[in-house]
């Protein structure tokens, strides 16, 4: 059963510093990776969907790691901004075609 | 574009009661799945409606059940609610079934049942 481990769970940082967001997978045989945002009481936006075939992707401030074969993924925010602070969530799509989540890292950027 | 709507945003039921929570994808959008979200146990998949077809289910009692229509509007109904239910319900979209394709979230509809 993949199991999908997101640390660290919270993590307050000051404005303007450059911060990685880390998640762990448990089954390799995934066909993509996807990184979402959750505001409190919102649902989800994604932010970055890399497929098991590429290794990284970037939108903006945003760039995303995978290294399928040792089961983890990086996100990596450049600058961070008040307006980041959220909830980011990792997700795979494994074999059985369903998106398996992460718990979540609960970001604070600090103005 | 319009996004993934989900009605209604907000529901009070009792226990034993059923519900039916209504979501509409992006326009274009075939493919349509649900997820629970609760504060002990994250974000778990429930099931997933391509072309009118259930494709895919989770690990959920007989209660929770589904539908989609044939203008990919999806429906999920929870029967004789439980006070463990209470939990916020998102309905994602995607352009295809599959894989290779991005979900996209609504905003949720948060379940309350007392």
């Amino acid at each position: 059963k993949q199991e999908v481990t997101q640390i660290p769970a919270a993590l307050s940082v000051p404005e303007g510093e450059n911060l990685v967001l880390n998640c762990s997978f448990t089954d390799s045989a995934i066909y993509n990776l996807q990184w979402f945002r959750q505001d409190p009481g919102k649902g989800l936006t994604s932010l970055l969907l890399i497929q098991s075939s590429q290794r990284e992707q970037t939108s903006g401030r945003l760039n995303a790691s995978l290294d399928k074969s040792s089961g983890r993924s990086t996100l990596y925010i450049a600058a961070s901004q008040p307006g980041d602070s959220a909830t980011y969530l990792c997700a795979v799509t494994g074999s059985a075609r369903q998106l398996t989540f992460g718990s979540g890292t609960q970001l604070t950027v600090l103005p | 574009k319009a996004g993934v709507t989900q009605t209604p945003r907000y529901l009070i039921k009792t226990r034993g009661q059923q519900v039916t929570l209504s979501c509409s994808p992006i326009s274009g959008h075939r493919s349509v799945s649900w997820y629970q979200q609760t504060p002990g146990q994250g974000l778990q998949f429930l099931f997933e409606y391509f072309s009118e077809t259930q494709r895919n289910k989770g690990n959920f009692p007989g209660r929770f059940s589904g539908r989609q229509f044939s203008n990919s509007r999806s429906e999920m109904n929870v029967s004789t609610l439980e006070l463990g239910d209470s939990a916020l319900y998102l309905c994602a979209s995607s352009l295809m079934a599959g894989s290779d394709y991005e979900q996209y979230f609504g905003p949720g509809t948060r379940l309350t049942v007392t």
